[in-house]
């Protein structure tokens, strides 16, 4: 199994802003992605974190919007650009290891706009 | 992608086996069931998965139709910690992407 921290675990922020939340995985994994839950509802894939290349969006989501890094096998980031009170959410990464396709999921980050 | 359908709640006595069902009836012969679980306020925790045997981890069994169109899991003596919501998932086996249903929100009553 692997263990993922996310940073940060929750923020307050402002219409118009950008936040940048950090995903570690304490060992290399093979995938990566990125979850939307809102709150009362179930988890929403938004993107797969692509190492050394551009992430791979689901339906609904854009990397002007969402824009994601992958530099390496341990660390993704996802930036959640121009916030409104509906970007409030709670924000999950994942990592799916090496020979073995479970995902592992971070503690989410709780966002709130104002 | 093969989509889920399972029941939007169950109750549960506490001690007592807790079959919580799920059909994927589109499923194709190579995709795997997961089975996942969301404790209030934490990230989805992975319990057990598989592709056509049952399966048994020290958390639960995994019971899978002989035509793979359905599955159980089955938390064998649950306790007031197993309440939580429980997602049955069959990722696309072209990719691994997980795409979560409602799920089965469980409660254990003491």
């Amino acid at each position: 199994s692997a263990v993922i921290s996310q940073k940060p675990s929750r923020d307050i922020c402002q219409r118009g802003t950008s936040l940048t939340i950090q995903c570690q995985v304490d060992s290399q994994v093979t995938m990566m992605f990125w979850y939307r839950q809102q709150p009362g509802q179930s988890l929403t894939l938004i993107a797969t974190a692509n190492q050394g290349s551009e992430a791979t969006y689901e339906s609904g989501f854009v990397i002007d919007k969402f824009p994601i890094s992958r530099p390496n096998l341990t660390f993704s980031t996802l930036t959640v650009s121009n916030m409104s009170p509906e970007d409030s959410s709670i924000y999950l990464c994942s990592g799916a290891g090496q020979g073995g396709n479970e995902q592992y999921f971070g503690p989410g980050t709780r966002l709130t706009v104002t | 992608d093969a989509k889920t359908t399972q029941p939007p709640s169950m109750d549960c006595a506490e001690g007592r086996a807790a079959n919580l069902p799920c059909n994927h009836s589109t499923i194709s012969g190579n995709e795997y069931v997961y089975w996942y679980r969301q404790i209030h306020s934490q990230g989805p925790q992975y319990i057990i998965h598989g592709l056509k045997n049952n399966e048994t981890n020290e958390m639960a069994s995994l019971i899978i139709t002989e035509d793979r169109k359905s599955s159980t899991l089955i938390l064998p003596h649950a306790t007031l910690r197993d309440t939580a919501v429980y997602y049955c998932i069959v990722p696309p086996n072209t990719g691994n992407q997980f795409y979560f249903g409602t799920g089965t929100s469980l409660t254990v009553i003491p």
